[in-house]
């Protein structure tokens, strides 16, 4: 049973270009993490997603970046016009369900994928 | 909103030796949960243990084991007999049942010294 995947692990932009990054989640999991970390720092949540739904998106910058989690294929995570902040380690991961049943909580554990490592140039 | 903190950037230890590492947060849920995760050099993410919050009970896994003190809001981790391998970045994270992301701390530092 494959782990999450994600590609490509290295991608060099120029500034001003786009980058799309692709997340797939383990086999059987419908619910996708993205996070960031930028050098020296920890992971921050970005996005949140199910098939074909965005559920939330409160940790993803208003501009220039979006995410898509289709009905078949991978996520995505695309940035537009790229700058030289946007260089960092782009992580994804994925859950079986949230975890969450009629308000009471439990946690189903997020699997990571390797990182994509962006570098704008 | 919950935060994490991790107030020790670098550690190092001799081998075979025990170390603790630091972590605080803050929340006002009562039902959430807290991890440690490991991240070598090759940067992948790896679940290195985890603890309910209503449970009492430390949880443990081989040579790594927690100090959960819920009431002080502080979650230490402990490295038994530290090995060469145990050198990588190690993340504390919180998960409540509100939020559907983990919060991470800033990460410390490990090196295990030969």
């Amino acid at each position: 049973n494959a782990g999450v995947m994600q590609n490509p692990r290295h991608l060099v932009r120029r500034r001003g270009q786009e980058a799309r990054l692709r997340c797939s989640p383990m086999k059987g999991h419908s619910h996708v993490y993205w996070y960031r970390q930028l050098p020296e720092e920890g992971l921050k949540f970005m996005v949140y997603l199910q098939k074909e739904n965005i559920i939330d998106e409160s940790g993803m910058p208003k501009e220039r970046f979006s995410a898509e989690f289709p009905k078949e294929g991978p996520s995505i995570l695309r940035i537009q016009q790229v700058v030289r902040g946007d260089s960092a380690a782009y992580f994804c991961a994925s859950s079986s369900t949230t975890g969450t049943r009629g308000g009471a909580s439990s946690y189903n554990e997020q699997f990571f994928g390797p990182g994509t490592r962006l570098t704008v140039l | 909103a919950q935060t994490v903190t991790q107030s020790q950037p670098e550690m190092s230890v001799q081998e075979a030796e025990t170390v603790t590492l630091s972590c605080t947060y803050d929340t006002s849920e009562s039902n959430y949960y807290l991890f440690w995760y490991k991240q070598p050099p090759s940067r992948q993410m790896i679940l290195v243990i985890r603890q309910e919050a209503y449970k009492q009970q430390n949880a443990t896994e081989n040579r790594f084991s927690v100090n959960f003190q819920k009431a002080a809001k502080s979650f230490s981790l402990k490295i038994s007999d530290s090995q060469l391998g145990d050198t990588a970045m190690y993340f504390c994270a919180f998960h409540s049942g509100s939020a559907r992301q983990l919060t991470f701390g800033s990460g410390t530092q490990l090196t295990v010294l030969p």
